[in-house]
C-alpha cells in the first residue's frame, strides 16, 4: 500500500516561513491534500489538489508538489499556526485507498 | 451551515460491538461520498472507510476489513458504521468527514470516543 512519510517535528519563529514535506513514491501523480488539526479539535482541511485553499484560508498558506516530495508552505507564522498538520492521498488504485502521513508537529518558538 | 454530528461511542469490551452514527445538515447529503476516520489517542489520523454517494461502491482499511461495516441512510441524512470483534487497537476517536470528490475531506464531525478494554 502507499506510504507518505511526514518529519515529526518542525520548528519556526514567528513572522518566519516553515514547510512541512510530505514524501510518497513519485507523489507528484498524485493529488496531495493537507489538514491542520489543534489539540482537542477535529482537523481542518488547509490546501486540496496540492495547492487550492478552502474559502476562509489565509493566503500565508500554500502547497506544492513535484517528483517524490509535496511541501506545505506557511508564509509569516503566527502563533495561531501551532499545531499537527497531516498530508493526505487517494490512491485510487488500491481497494483501501485513503492514506494520511504519519503528520507534523508544528512548533513556533 | 455545514454540520457532521457523530455519536453512539462508549466503553466497550474486546470482541464486543459498536455502532457508530453520523447525523449530517447544512447540505444535500446524498450528493457527498464519505468516509470514516479514527485517531487512536496520541497518534494520528487513519482512513477507516469510504462510501459512495448511492452506497454502491465501499472500501475499508485493511485494519477493520471484515470486522467494520459502512452504511448510509440518504433519506435520514445518516453515515453508519457497525463495528464487530472489537480489539483494543480499535480505541480511537472517530470521525466522519464529508468528501466532495472521492479523494478528500472539507467537513468534519467532531468525533466520538470508542474505548475498548477489559
Amino acid at each position: 500500500s502507499y506510504v507518505l512519510t511526514q518529519p515529526p517535528s518542525v520548528s519556526v519563529a514567528p513572522g518566519k516561513t516553515a514547510g512541512i514535506t510530505c514524501g510518497g513514491n513519485n507523489i507528484g501523480s498524485k493529488s496531495v491534500h493537507w489538514y491542520q488539526q489543534k489539540p482537542g479539535q477535529a482537523p481542518v482541511l488547509v490546501i486540496y489538489y496540492d495547492t487550492d485553499r478552502p474559502s476562509g484560508i489565509p493566503e500565508r498558506f500554500s502547497g506544492s508538489n513535484s517528483g517524490n516530495t509535496a511541501t506545505l508552505t506557511i508564509s509569516w507564522v503566527e502563533a495561531g499556526d501551532e499545531a499537527d498538520y497531516y498530508c493526505q492521498v487517494w490512491d485510487s488504485s488500491s481497494d483501501h485507498p485513503g492514506v494520511f502521513g504519519g503528520g507534523t508537529k508544528l512548533t513556533v518558538l | 451551515q455545514v454540520q457532521l454530528v457523530e455519536s453512539g461511542g462508549g466503553l466497550v469490551k474486546p470482541g464486543g460491538s459498536l455502532r457508530l452514527s453520523c447525523t449530517a445538515s447544512g447540505f444535500t447529503f446524498s450528493d457527498y461520498y464519505m468516509s470514516w476516520i479514527r485517531q487512536a489517542p496520541g497518534k494520528g489520523l487513519e482512513w477507516v472507510s469510504y462510501i459512495s454517494t448511492s452506497s454502491s461502491t465501499i472500501y475499508y482499511a485493511d485494519s477493520v476489513k471484515g470486522r467494520f461495516t459502512i452504511s448510509r441512510d440518504n433519506a435520514k441524512n445518516s453515515l453508519y458504521l457497525q463495528m464487530n470483534s472489537l480489539r483494543a487497537e480499535d480505541t480511537a476517536v472517530y470521525y466522519c468527514a464529508r468528501d466532495p470528490s472521492a479523494g478528500h475531506f472539507d467537513y468534519w464531525g467532531q468525533g466520538t470516543l470508542v474505548t475498548v478494554f477489559s
